[in-house]
């Protein structure tokens, strides 16, 4: 079974650009979330996408956004990119299964602006 | 508000010494999950445990254990006879009951492990 695939694995920005983070969960998993880990902050939550709707937001300006399509993939995007928006970017896909509950992460994409 | 802390920031070992890390945390539900994660430097978040709220029975898999106890808030992880492969950032987690579901899982802020050989 497939695992949750994240792609790029690394990108280099500039500031000011926008940049999109794709994420493919493992089947059958309809929920994905997406979350920022970085060296000062830690791992902080974004949003959580479940049947192509957003159903939890995070606490990050509006220059952060996602989207899921009906076979569950999502992407993020953020736009006008600043060089604190360099981090490691974690998606991760679950079941909406309370005996099975547990996320299972993607090894992420790396983000650089400069 | 639901936190999890993780008071050790890092922890250094020499092989084959017992480690514990430890993890509070608070919520105002009752019905809940905790989880801990493992993050080799290879970067991607290996699930470890899961534990509900309702479960207060400690678990034991290979050289890990887990240790929960509600009175304190606390779920403890003990790694016995540690080696060098353990090196990692290791994370606690909770995610609070919504609905038929379960809200956003809130990390800890992480402790750094390595072991020395």
């Amino acid at each position: 079974k497939a695992g949750v695939t994240q792609t790029p694995r690394y990108l280099i920005k500039t500031r000011g650009q926008q940049v999109t983070l794709s994420c493919s969960p493992i089947s059958g998993h309809r929920s994905v979330s997406w979350y920022q880990q970085t060296p000062g902050q830690g791992l902080q939550f974004l949003f959580e996408y479940f049947s192509e709707t957003q159903r939890n937001k995070g606490n990050f300006p509006g220059r952060f956004s996602g989207r899921q399509f009906s076979n569950s993939r999502s992407e993020m995007n953020v736009s006008t990119l600043e060089l604190g928006d360099s981090a490691l970017y974690l998606c991760a896909s679950r079941v909406e299964d309370r005996s099975n509950y547990g996320y299972t992460f993607g090894s992420g994409t790396r983000l650089t602006v400069v | 508000a639901q936190k999890v802390t993780q008071a050790q920031t890092e922890i250094s070992v020499v092989e084959k010494e017992d480690v514990t890390l430890d993890c509070v945390y608070e919520t105002r539900d009752t019905t809940y999950y905790l989880f801990w994660y493992k993050q080799p430097p290879s970067g991607e978040l290996v699930f470890l445990i899961r534990r509900n709220s309702f479960d207060e029975q400690n678990e034991i898999s290979g050289r890990y254990s887990w240790n929960f106890q509600k009175s304190t808030s606390s779920f403890n992880f003990t790694i016995t006879a540690s080696q060098v492969v353990d090196s990692a950032v290791y994370f606690c987690a909770l995610s609070e009951a919504r609905g038929t579901s379960y809200d956003k899982v809130i990390f800890g802020p992480g402790t750094s492990l390595s072991v020395i050989p």
